[in-house]
């Protein structure tokens, strides 16, 4: 039973460039959440996506999107990328009406230079 | 809104002693309560959860943590540990009066424990 996969493993960007991260949730999960995590910090909920929309939104601007396909993986796109968006990028699934608890993928680490 | 603080950044023990990592959360109702573990190079994993009922929870690895309700805690204990419990410690909370299940996570707590 593969448990939640992410990609790319690593990717470096520009500033202004814009970024899609994918995530594959866990076999028989439906709810994809993701978190930022930057260098020494916990990680920080951005969106939660459910039955193909958003769920829930953190303290996140607008540059940052995501999208739930029928199949129940996920994109997490970012816009006009900043320094400041550099961190670890972790996807996390979780069975809806469950037990609310949630699986963590092993993240992409993005560098924007 | 939720927070959750841990008041340990870095911890280093030896081993067979024993830890006890706090977690501070604010929020006035019904919460989960989470500790995950990040060993080096690999995911996030749950260590332990709390929805309800004892509030002393056993996770795996023999580790423990106590919910007190009065004191919006939930401390993560291990009575002798061992070089491999090496890891940083994340405590987490999802209030349960939101639409879906967001984890508020402490900023952690790295240990290090000395063979």
């Amino acid at each position: 039973d593969a448990g939640v996969t992410q990609s790319p493993t690593h990717l470096i960007k520009t500033r202004g460039q814009q970024v899609t991260l994918r995530c594959s949730p866990k076999s028989g999960h439906d709810t994809v959440s993701w978190y930022q995590q930057a260098l020494g910090q916990g990680p920080q909920f951005i969106f939660q996506y459910y039955e193909e929309e958003e769920r829930q939104r953190g303290n996140f601007p607008d540059r940052f999107s995501g999208h739930q396909f029928p199949n129940y993986s996920s994109e997490l796109n970012v816009n006009a990328l900043l320094l400041g968006d550099s961190a670890l990028y972790l996807c996390a699934s979780s069975p809806e009406g469950g037990s609310y608890e949630q699986y963590f993928g092993p993240g992409t680490r993005l560098t924007v230079t | 809104a939720q927070s959750v603080s841990q008041h340990n950044h870095h911890v280093i023990l030896s081993e067979a002693a024993s830890l006890e990592l706090g977690c501070n959360y604010s929020y006035g109702g019904t919460v989960n309560l989470f500790w995950y573990v990040q060993y080096p190079g690999q995911h996030l994993q749950l260590l332990l959860k709390y929805f309800s009922g004892d509030p002393l929870v056993k996770g795996i690895k023999g580790f423990e943590a106590e919910f007190i309700k009065s004191k919006f805690s939930f401390n993560l204990r291990k009575p002798s540990v061992q070089w491999s419990d090496t890891a940083e410690y994340f405590c987490a909370v999802n209030a349960l009066n939101n639409a879906g299940n967001m984890l508020t996570f402490g900023g952690g707590t790295r240990l290090m424990v000395k063979p």
